[in-house]
């Protein structure tokens, strides 16, 4: 049975912060995203990345870094929390098929 | 870049009912996907359905690829059925899943 798994599917966090959302796939899929979820505006992507070390900005990488050191792990990065990043975080990785974690939803206070 | 409509964004069922979800797509695609988001927001993969037919127990669903549109058919709608259903599609000259607005179905008992 195929899975990615994220961290956490809650957490709390203070602006400010440094967050880090860590996702791990088991399909040896190359490609992964990030993406955030917000009401009345859909999937956006965050950053995406090809293979290990690789990175590409989505439509809205502001304020968000990534880390790919390995292939089935693709972190993403808040480096100082800020309200307007509260949201539903969504992970996924993909061959033919993409396939999403089961989201973490980050509230940022 | 191309364009992902679903049709109807709305849709109100009793239990048993059966509904079409209509994904039209502007330009030639190589992957469409069709998703559930549960109520907790986790995205369920449905089909992968580039082109023709599949089925899975009570669901089942119709690419024609070169009609540009596909069809999701819900039969003997569940309270579980309930959610947004996504079409996603990647085109020939992108690599990202470009997704539709989504239909949100609620399935009354």
């Amino acid at each position: 049975d195929v899975k990615v798994t994220q961290s956490s599917r809650y957490l709390v966090k203070r602006t400010g912060e440094k967050v880090f959302l860590e996702c791990v796939q088991d399909m040896d899929h190359e490609n992964m995203f990030w993406y955030r979820q917000d009401p009345g505006l859909g999937l956006r992507l965050i950053y995406f990345s090809y293979d290990v070390k690789m990175k590409e900005k989505g439509d809205i990488p502001e304020g968000y870094s990534v880390s790919r050191e390995k292939k089935e792990r693709f972190s993403l990065i808040l480096e100082s929390a800020s309200t307007n990043q509260t949201s539903m975080y969504l992970c996924a990785s993909r061959g033919f098929e993409q396939f999403f974690g089961p989201g973490t939803r980050l509230t940022v206070l | 870049g191309i364009q992902v409509e679903q049709s109807p964004p709305d849709l109100i069922l009793q239990e048993g009912a059966n509904s079409t979800l209509r994904c039209n797509f502007s330009d030639s695609v190589n992957n469409l996907q069709w998703f559930h988001q549960n109520p907790w927001g986790q995205l369920i993969n449905l089909f992968y359905i580039p082109s023709g037919t599949k089925q899975n127990g009570r669901l089942s669903a119709t690419t024609v690829a070169t009609e540009r549109y596909s069809l999701l058919y819900i039969s003997s709608s569940q309270t579980t059925d309930s959610g947004v259903y996504f079409c996603a599609v990647i085109s020939y000259n992108t690599d990202k899943l470009i997704f539709g607005t989504g239909t949100r179905l609620q399935v009354f008992p």
